[in-house]
């Protein structure tokens, strides 16, 4: 049971616009610790998709988004194209500065 | 640009101890911050330690505490994760990743482990 909670899946049509939400706590993304989003496609290692809640390393299409608020962050991603079909993970931190991941989220592009 | 190469694929039996290293390429090993992250078969990822720069110390969690070594060779640029007294339940990928302001922006392709005896 992750610390940080996501749906286990979602799913959308191309084109559609789809949200991951990632929950926690006050000890952690509500204690003001950043959330960090990544998307690792099948059988390759994870890769940065938001850092600091709602920005984008260079090379993400602005089709991702983040936002944070109180205890919760979410993920948006718009134009789904198949493509993104991937797993999910939000990243943050709690007080001991022990690091965290949510449980993932499979996304199916229909 | 930073590159991450981790060593190759691990079988162990239970109890044994098992190394992955991690060579660093584009920086050294002083300039980044090297964290570890486990991922069990169609699992989601799970931080095990790594070095907070703010005090100089490696924080590890929890749950591996006692167990887990993270260790670097700056002459090398070579980072190391020694898992010991190992179980069925540490089969999985194990990836360094380098740390900036909280977030992993450059991961390892992974070393599988596998436990079985």
């Amino acid at each position: 049971q992750s610390v940080l909670t996501q749906p286990p899946s979602v799913s959308g049509a191309p084109g559609q616009r789809v949200t991951i939400s990632c929950t926690g706590s006050s000890s952690n993304i509500g204690a003001g610790y950043d959330v960090h989003w990544y998307q690792q496609l099948p059988g390759t290692a994870p890769k940065l998709l938001i850092y600091g809640n709602s920005n984008r390393p260079s090379g993400v299409p602005d089709r991702f988004s983040g936002s944070k608020s109180g205890t919760s962050a979410s993920l948006a991603i718009t134009g789904l194209q198949a493509e993104d079909e991937a797993d999910y993970y939000c990243q943050s931190y709690d007080s001991s500065l022990s690091g965290l991941f949510g449980g993932g989220t499979k996304l199916t592009v229909l | 640009q930073v590159q991450l190469v981790q060593s190759g694929a691990e079988v162990k039996k239970p109890g044994a101890s098992v190394k992955v290293s991690c060579k660093v390429s584009g920086y050294t090993l002083t300039e980044l911050s090297m964290h570890w992250v486990r991922q069990a078969p169609g699992k989601g990822l799970e931080w095990m330690g790594g070095f907070d720069p703010e005090d100089g110390e490696t924080i590890y969690a929890q749950k591996f505490q006692g167990r887990v070594t993270m260790t670097e060779d700056t002459s090398t640029d070579t980072a190391y994760m020694e898992l010991s007294s190992l179980r069925s339940e540490d089969t999985a990928v194990y990836y360094c990743a380098t740390s900036s302001s909280g977030y992993y922006h450059a991961w390892g392709q992974g070393t599988l482990v596998t436990v079985s005896s």
